[in-house]
């Protein structure tokens, strides 16, 4: 998990609350991703950033936000449009440059999200 | 559309044991594979990865993946198991061609047990 924070680590949310998800990596990686993982559903991809102030949804982007206004960080908020939002929530990082297919993706250790 | 398929949600070996983890994919064009592991309430870790060249891929924690393009499968072996390989593991794949910011497509996982 070196280099990828994410915080915080347990976090739960009031029906009809935004909720932001901090991740901060210092390897000055260019791409950035947001997880979901859901029992038995593997990981899917959220939104995702290649570079700074530019952002993709990915395949469950609604009732997400996200903003990269800098390098290292890549907030993520779970909306009141969100109505499933009980997950475990993971961040990810890679190199850019015009071979990032190839490039590793490493993960923070990941924040649990639970309903109230 | 791009998938990868873990046929087993759970194996069970002996220690000592050789272990074999099944993967398979479906993509368009070339496919970058990549194995992680997860352990509880953590983020995920990077095993091992192929891109190109030879089919035996080696990685770490004595860790090694075939990659069979005939079979389109990559499944993950280790020739003796620990105890402390027990975890959650992911294969992943990423389509040489895809347009979409090089996204992961994750399998399901499967939940690998090892004992004494």
């Amino acid at each position: 998990d070196g280099g990828i924070t994410q915080s915080p680590k347990y976090l739960f949310r009031k029906e009809g609350q935004n909720v932001t998800l901090s991740c901060e990596q210092n390897l000055n990686h260019d791409a950035m991703y947001w997880y979901r993982q859901d029992p038995g559903q593997g990981l899917r991809l959220i939104y995702y950033s290649q570079i700074v102030n530019d952002f993709q949804k990915g395949d469950i982007a609604e009732g997400y936000s996200v903003s990269r206004e800098k390098k290292e960080s890549f907030p993520l908020t779970v909306t009141s449009a969100q109505k499933n939002p009980t997950a475990f929530y993971l961040c990810a990082s890679s190199m850019g440059g015009s071979g990032y297919k190839r490039n590793i993706q490493y993960f923070g250790a990941g924040t649990r999200l639970s309903v109230l | 559309a791009q998938s990868v398929a873990q046929p087993e949600d759970q194996v069970n070996v002996a220690e000592g044991n050789p272990l074999t983890v099944k993967c398979t994919y479906s993509v368009s064009g070339n496919p970058y594979l990549f194995w992680y592991v997860q352990y509880p309430n953590r983020g995920l870790q990077f095993l091992l990865k192929y891109i190109t060249g030879d089919n035996l891929v080696k990685g770490s924690y004595g860790f090694e993946a075939e990659f069979n393009k005939s079979q389109t499968s990559f499944h993950l072996k280790k020739p003796s198991a620990l105890v402390s390989d027990s975890a959650l593991y992911f294969c992943a794949v990423r389509d040489e061609g895809d347009n979409q910011g090089g996204k992961l497509i994750f399998g399901q996982g499967t939940e690998l047990s090892v004992k004494p």
